[in-house]
């Protein structure tokens, strides 16, 4: 069965610092991985999708990269804002969608 | 845990039929649900946003006579698809709400393929 683990669960930073946040997946049998994120109450929004033959994909200040071989995804979020404060998830997608545990982020003005 | 379920998980139909797709949260009741679609190599989309009670909120460029949501209890939400094309192909997953005491924690089903000849 798929597992997706995010680290760290919960993450506060300075306004403009660089962060990283890390999703790992157990079965590397998956067709694609996908970041969201989530504000209190709302829906889930797409931010990045990476396909199963991709490495990378980059959106404005964000750029995740994908590691089949070793099960890892990571989410890049450059000179960080306030308005990233939300919870990120990520996604691995076989035969149905697998969610990590998420990462609560705060970026403090 | 909490766990949500989807009816049915594969549906194939002849183009012009309507498809029902129920969206149940088995332990926990849910004053919020979202549905989201998702089609080949593109992203999980949010459609709009269920509340129990009340007309759903949809997103833009998502057609609510088409697409029509009721959510007439805590635990039910149910997604038709009328008339049904092609095009609506799609993968559609729905999530639920949770409330708790270190705030709301979504969960989400498995999802229904639906596939319209």
């Amino acid at each position: 069965k798929q597992e997706v683990t995010q680290i760290p669960a919960a993450l506060s930073v300075p306004e403009g610092e660089n962060l990283v946040l890390n999703c790992s997946f157990t079965d590397s049998a998956i067709y694609n991985l996908q970041w969201f994120r989530q504000d209190p109450g709302k829906g889930l929004t797409s931010l990045l999708l990476i396909q199963s033959s991709q490495r990378e994909q980059t959106s404005g200040r964000l750029n995740a990269s994908l590691d089949k071989s070793s099960g890892r995804s990571t989410l890049y979020i450059a000179a960080s804002q306030p308005g990233d404060s939300a919870t990120y998830l990520c996604a691995g997608t076989g035969n149905q969608f697998y969610f990590g545990t998420g990462t609560s982020l705060t970026v403090i003005p | 845990g909490a766990v949500v379920s989807q009816h049915p998980s594969w549906v194939i139909c002849k183009s012009g039929t309507s498809v029902k797709i129920e969206c149940r949260s088995l332990d926990f009741q849910a004053t919020t649900m979202f549905w989201y679609r998702q089609f080949p190599k593109q992203s999980l989309m949010l459609m709009a946003t269920s509340n129990e009670g009340s007309k759903a909120t949809y997103e833009q460029g998502v057609e609510k006579d088409k697409f029509l949501i009721n959510h007439a209890s805590l635990t039910l939400s149910t997604l038709t698809v009328t008339s049904a094309h092609p095009e609506d192909s799609s993968f559609y997953i729905c999530s639920a709400t949770k409330a708790g005491a270190q705030g709301e924690t979504q969960y989400f089903g498995p999802g229904t393929r639906l596939l319209v000849l």
